[in-house]
């Protein structure tokens, strides 16, 4: 079977750094993504990985080793607002996108 | 504004009344989704279409149906609304169904069948 595994829950202290993994388990790979979710809102599109290393893009950045069918979503400098679920999808061989359950972020003061 | 609509915001159903959640494009996207998120379960995909007049079915399709008449416009029906059925529904879509595109969701229905 296909399978996404992060996990359920983390809290961070604003200002600090906290790193979300992702594993993945995918009949193929063309990319894997990353999305932000708030409480009683959409998701969102956060990052698009689809060769291995680290993409940045802010205080966001997003690391793919393909070979280890390993992500992470690392976020620096945390701001209460970065308090959400973050989402991690993995698009196979049929650019079906695969999703994980989600691990909800804390962000404590 | 482009984007996606999504009718009702939420809504209270009988069960085995029969509901229509109403999904609106304007992106010109050819493929789009219907999921059901439920707490600890994730993003489950009901129905799809890769491109208008065709359609397929997700990873629980049963209870559900859609129709793709044209591009802009993907509903979804439940014939016969049932408990197991409340949830909160998004709808997606994206520019082409087999190309690495970026999914846009619609800001969600929340069902409660009772």
């Amino acid at each position: 079977g296909q399978n996404i595994d992060q996990p359920t829950e983390m809290t961070a202290t604003e200002g600090a750094i906290v790193q979300i993994n992702c594993t993945y388990q995918t009949s193929g790979f063309n990319g894997l993504f990353w999305y932000q979710q708030h409480a009683g809102e959409a998701p969102t599109f956060l990052s698009y990985n689809v060769l291995d290393g680290l993409e940045e893009k802010g205080r966001f950045s997003s690391f793919l080793s393909r070979s280890k069918g390993y992500s992470y979503l690392l976020l620096k400098e945390l701001q209460m607002k970065d308090s959400a679920s973050y989402l991690c999808a993995v698009l196979n061989s049929n650019y079906q996108l695969i999703w994980g359950a989600g691990t909800k972020l804390i962000i404590k003061p | 504004i482009a984007g996606i609509t999504q009718a009702p915001t939420s809504q209270i159903l009988a069960a085995g009344r029969r509901m229509t959640l109403r999904c609106t494009q304007d992106m010109r996207h050819n493929a789009m989704y219907w999921y059901r998120q439920d707490l600890g379960l994730g993003l489950r995909l009901i129905h799809y279409s890769n491109t208008a007049g065709t359609t397929g079915k997700g990873e629980v399709p049963d209870g559900y149906s859609v129709s793709r008449a044209n591009t802009d416009d993907f509903p979804l029906t439940l014939a016969s609304a049932v408990p197991s059925q409340t949830s909160v529904y998004f709808c997606a879509s994206r520019r082409l169904a087999g190309a690495q595109d970026t999914q846009y969701f619609g800001p969600g229905t929340r069902l409660t069948v009772l």
